[in-house]
């Protein structure tokens, strides 16, 4: 059974310094993984998708580091602003044809203006 | 390109009855995912349907049912809803031509009471 763990739970940091939100995971046999943004009460967002054979994704500010072997995924926020707010989820699907999505409790990030 | 609708957007129901929530799935996607979650949790898969198929359940009890329609747009049926049924209900879409990568709706807020 896969187990996602994101730590921290919550952090809050001033305007502008870089965030540092981690991802581990129990099974390395993943197809892809994907970070997803929740503003409260609302859906999911999804912000980037590694494959299994990438190491890294880059979209804007964000960028997002995978390792099989150890199990962990690292995603970056540079410069963060007040408008980076949110609670941030990692998932996983288990194999090539498994849509089935494990997720992580999230990281509710709250960056002060 | 239409993204992942869901309707509705809330709704309140009381211990005993049914209830059905509907999405729509982006355009050119085949497979639609649900999932609960609770608050302040990561969310839940309860299963997925592949051309109008059922293509995976989650730890759900039989009483969380599904349907997909030709247009690949589907429901979610809950019967006789109980308190810990209250909760956030996401859907998703996704296509093997796109990674597999996850378009999730803006979800309903189903309380029981």
């Amino acid at each position: 059974k896969q187990e996602v763990t994101q730590i921290p739970a919550a952090l809050s940091v001033p305007e502008g310094e870089n965030l540092v939100l981690n991802c581990s995971f129990t099974d390395s046999a993943i197809y892809n993984l994907q970070w997803f943004r929740q503003d409260p009460g609302k859906g999911l967002t999804s912000l980037l998708l590694i494959q299994s054979s990438q190491r890294e994704q880059t979209s804007g500010r964000l960028n997002a580091s995978l390792d099989k072997s150890s199990g962990r995924s690292t995603l970056y926020i540079a410069a963060s602003q007040p408008g980076d707010s949110a609670t941030y989820l990692c998932a996983v699907p288990k194999g090539s044809n498994d849509y089935k999505l494990s997720f992580g409790a999230g990281t509710t990030v709250t960056v002060r203006a | 390109e239409t993204g992942v609708t869901q309707s509705p957007t809330h709704l309140i129901k009381t211990r005993g009855q049914q209830v059905t929530l509907r999405c729509s799935s982006q355009s050119g996607h085949n497979t639609v995912s649900w999932y609960q979650q609770a608050l302040g949790q990561g969310p839940q898969f309860i299963f997925q349907y592949y051309r109008e198929e059922e293509n995976g359940r989650g730890n759900f009890p039989p009483r969380f049912s599904g349907l997909q329609f030709p247009n690949y747009s589907s429901e979610l049926n809950v019967n006789a809803l109980e308190l810990d049924d209250s909760a956030l209900y996401l859907c998703a879409s996704s296509s093997r031509r796109e990674y597999n990568e996850q378009f999730f709706g803006p979800g309903t807020r189903l309380t029981v009471l």
